[in-house]
Order: C-alpha cells, then sequence, then structure tokens
C-alpha cells in the first residue's frame, strides 16, 4: 500500500463547479497535512496547511478525518486558473525528520 | 527574485558524464532536499540535509551525491550519468521554528535529459 494515495483523475468540471478530492494516508502518527498545486512542468506550490479543525481560504477548504486517514480538498466556484494538478502531501514516518510523503497528484481540468 | 533558485534550469548531456545541479536559498532555512519527478511516480526524494554537517539518503540515493556547502547551498551531482536519471528535479528548503510540521518551499525545478 502506498504511504499516500489520491485518485489521480483527470476531474473535468465546468466553470463555477464544486469539486472535491480526497487523499489516503497509511501512518497513523503522521502529524502534518498539506495540499500543493502544481501546474505543468513547474514547481510544486504550497496551497494551503491542513488542520484538524479543518481550515478555509477563500473557496478553499481542507479536512482532515485522522479516525479514517484521510484528508480533503473542497474547490467551491471552479475557475479555470484552477486548472493543475493537487498534490496530498504527509509528513514522513519519523516525525522528527522534517520528511513530507508526497501523493501522485489528482489533475484538475476546469473547462468553460 | 526567487527565494529557492536552481541551476542549470535545463540541461540535455550524455551517458557517463558527470553532472551537477545547484540550490541556493535566501530564506535562511536549515533543512534542504533534492526530489527527481517522474510522470506517474510523483515526487521521490534522493537526499536532505538539515544543517551544514548533516547529510541523510532519501528513499532513491543510488546513483547520486550531494554537498552541503553552506547553510543557503545544497548540489546534487550524477556521478556518472545514465538515461534513467533523465527527469525533472526539484531543490526545496523548510524552516523549524515550529517544530517538524512545515511545509517545503520549491525552487523552479531542473529538467534533465540524458542521451
Amino acid at each position: 500500500r502506498k504511504e499516500v494515495e489520491q485518485d489521480p483523475g483527470p476531474f473535468n468540471v465546468p466553470e463555477g463547479a464544486t469539486v472535491a478530492f480526497n487523499c489516503t494516508y497509511s501512518n497513523s502518527a503522521s502529524q502534518s497535512f498539506f495540499w500543493y498545486r502544481q501546474d505543468c512542468r513547474k514547481e510544486p506550490k504550497l496551497l494551503m496547511s491542513v488542520y484538524s479543525s479543518g481550515n478555509e481560504d477563500g473557496r478553499f477548504t481542507a479536512q482532515l478525518n485522522r479516525a479514517s486517514q484521510y484528508i480533503s480538498l473542497l474547490i467551491r466556484d471552479s475557475k479555470l486558473s484552477d486548472s493543475a494538478t493537487y498534490l496530498c502531501v504527509v509528513n514522513g514516518v519519523s516525525s522528527n525528520t522534517g520528511k513530507l510523503i508526497f501523493g501522485q497528484g489528482t489533475t484538475l481540468q476546469v473547462k468553460p | 527574485d526567487a527565494d529557492v533558485t536552481q541551476t542549470p534550469r535545463n540541461r540535455i548531456t550524455k551517458t557517463g558524464k558527470r553532472i551537477m545541479l545547484e540550490c541556493s536559498q535566501t530564506k535562511g532555512h536549515d533543512r534542504m532536499y533534492w526530489y527527481r519527478q517522474d510522470p506517474g511516480l510523483g515526487l521521490r526524494l534522493i537526499y536532505y540535509s538539515f544543517d551544514v554537517k548533516d547529510i541523510n539518503k532519501g528513499e532513491i540515493s543510488d546513483g547520486y551525491s550531494v554537498s552541503r556547502q553552506a547553510q543557503a547551498k545544497f548540489s546534487l551531482s550524477l556521478e556518472s550519468a545514465i538515461p534513467n536519471q533523465t527527469a525533472l528535479y526539484f531543490c526545496a528548503t523548510s524552516g523549524t521554528d515550529r517544530g517538524n510540521n512545515q511545509p517545503q518551499h520549491f525552487g523552479d525545478g531542473t529538467r534533465l535529459s540524458i542521451l
């Protein structure tokens, strides 16, 4: 089983749609969770950290479910500019290493 | 100016050549990382360093070596390049001011092709 698993998609949605991505992780001791965005042939960029209580940043909402070991990202009112690959990221097995484990990414394509 | 700078941005070279990829940062972070990214495989950690005297292997370190010349510089070397090292390489940094729960910040990447 992969340490971090995502549905690769692609998710094809119309502008204005709401779309949700899920990600599961295998290590119950993981403490840090992030969503990154990566555009084609570009570097990953931090979209948002994921907190236990859930957090929202504009049209983006992240949730963490420790019991089921998954995190989610909800995008409301999708824009064309949201088209990208979204990477689920979890800190590594040993929490004192600062190592992050990256999922393969979920591709989102927002169409007019 | 970018906080994390990688050079070169693109490189094409031949099998057997020695190649060095450079990374420098102005973020003042202690921790630096090298990843490679291949289609369908996501990002994989090659080496990481928590300070100038600390070097650690990642999950795919074979065929690579690194040097942490200063807090701000972390270079990756391919001693004898082979075609399956063709990939997109990223350098990243992270801070430690809130323990280990720190996101990483990436450079623009180096696209390396080994012929």
